[in-house]
């Protein structure tokens, strides 16, 4: 059973960085072809895909935010971690991050949702 | 990117009724599209995956169906908990891509 779980702050000041850890059992990022990405959804607004880290350690990002984004993963502890920098309340949203198996994004962690405010 | 335009923004229909809705792909995307359920509060739910393909567990009345730059995801007979808003996402490059959400309410 794949399950996925979010953390972090839930409220950070405008030009903070943000750390989120996405904590995840039942597969393996060792495992070829497996990813983790992240998706973001200000309140009350669509779905905005993030970043992606594949088993491999390729890393793909939104080119709009490529510059204030960093994914990286511990397959030692099956953590995946994102951190996005100069935060600024417009980056106020529910963040997920969620299992990518082959070419399609299945399973979702529950969200965190992050205030940006000072 | 690619832009996926979803329609209607949202819809009003009445259980039992046939329910569609459709996304269209700025360019080809072949079948690379996904069908998401999201209810308030939770995390999207995947449905529909390489446009017509039904996720394991998922009732079989909802469909979806396309390719190239045209899809449609149909529920066939609307019941109550369907109500949620309802995504497409693109997975054919990178960025992926979502809809605006199409919010389906009971009538």
């Amino acid at each position: 059973q794949i399950t996925l779980k979010e953390s972090g702050p839930t409220l950070v000041k405008p030009t903070q960085t943000l750390t989120l850890t996405c904590t995840f059992s039942g597969f393996s990022l060792s495992t070829s072809g497996v990813g983790v990405g992240w998706i973001r959804q200000p309140p009350g607004k669509a779905l905005e895909w993030l970043a992606l880290i594949y088993w491999d350690d390729d890393k793909r990002y939104s080119p709009s935010l490529k510059s204030r984004l960093t994914i990286t993963k511990d397959t030692s502890k099956n953590q995946v971690v994102l951190t996005m920098t100069n935060m600024d309340p417009v980056d106020t949203a529910t963040y997920y991050c969620a299992h990518k198996g082959g070419l399609r994004t299945d399973y979702w962690g529950q969200g965190t949702l992050v205030t940006v405010s000072s | 990117d690619i832009q996926m335009t979803q329609s209607p923004s949202s819809l009003s229909a009445s259980v039992g009724d046939r329910v569609t809705i459709t996304c269209q792909a700025s360019q080809d995307i072949s079948n690379y599209l996904n069908w998401y359920q999201q209810k308030p509060g939770k995390a999207p739910k995947l449905l529909i995956y390489d446009a017509s393909n039904l996720e394991t567990g998922v009732p079989s009345r909802f469909s979806g169906s396309g390719s190239g730059t045209d899809f449609t995801f149909t529920i066939s007979s609307l019941q109550p908990e369907d109500i949620a808003t309802y995504y497409c996402q693109q997975y054919d490059n990178l960025p992926e891509t979502f809809g605006q959400g199409t919010k389906l309410e009971i009538k």
